[in-house]
């Protein structure tokens, strides 16, 4: 079965210093897609990046990237140059050969100044 | 700019009462998710639609929940009798296909006294 792990609760990060937030994944299909989701205090679902398993080229989205490393079934977040507007839960998510996006448990960031 | 609405964005209601969750997806997506999140569960899919034809309820307790695609603009969820532990935030999605990004509405939090 389909698995997100995400083992840190809660990150803290200073202004404009770089964060990774961890996430493994276990699937045992060939084609996959890795998301990352920013869930603010204010409640809603904002996506920031997504990897499919065949791209060889890590995501790269603003401030935002991708490490994906397919052998370990990893797909870290970066956050490079936090800003305070940056303090959120992140949450990984991973779709398989369905629709279905199965979620982690989700890392809270604080951003200090 | 394209969103996914939906209504109520807040609900309180007693035990044994209708609830009625409204979703407009993005205009053009071709599938729509609900989803409950909670401390505890954290984010749970309940069913999922494409074409307006619902593909899996498996995540949803039958006997009280439903899910509709009324038209392509309108997906419902409703809950009836509800239940305290009914309470949470619901939230739609909607997506254009299998392994592609699903974009999510503001969701509906419920509380069920």
């Amino acid at each position: 079965a389909q698995k997100i792990t995400q083992t840190q609760p809660g990150m803290f990060v200073q202004e404009k210093e770089a964060v990774t937030l961890d996430c493994t994944y276990d699937t045992s299909d060939q084609s996959y897609g890795l998301f990352w989701y920013k869930q603010p205090s204010s409640g809603e679902m904002i996506f920031l990046i997504y990897q499919g398993s065949y791209d060889e080229q890590n995501a790269t989205e603003g401030r935002y990237s991708l490490n994906f490393q397919k052998a370990r079934k990893s797909a870290n977040l970066v956050i490079s140059a936090s800003q305070l507007g940056d303090s959120a839960m992140y949450f990984c998510a991973m779709s398989d050969n369905t629709d279905k996006l199965i979620f982690g448990t989700g890392t809270r960031l604080q951003v200090f100044p | 700019d394209a969103r996914v609405t939906q209504t109520p964005r807040h609900k309180v209601t007693e035990m044994g009462q209708e609830v009625t969750m409204r979703c407009q997806p993005i205009l053009g997506h071709n599938t729509v998710f609900w989803y409950r999140q909670t401390m505890m569960q954290g984010l749970e899919l309940l069913a999922y639609f494409r074409n307006r034809a619902p593909l899996d309820d498996s995540g949803m307790p039958k006997d009280r929940f439903s899910a509709e695609m009324p038209d392509a603009t309108l997906a419902t969820l409703k809950i009836q009798p509800s239940e305290p532990r009914d309470s949470a935030v619901y939230f739609c999605a909607s997506g254009t296909g299998v392994e592609d990004t699903q974009y999510f509405g503001p969701g509906t939090r419920l509380t069920v006294l």
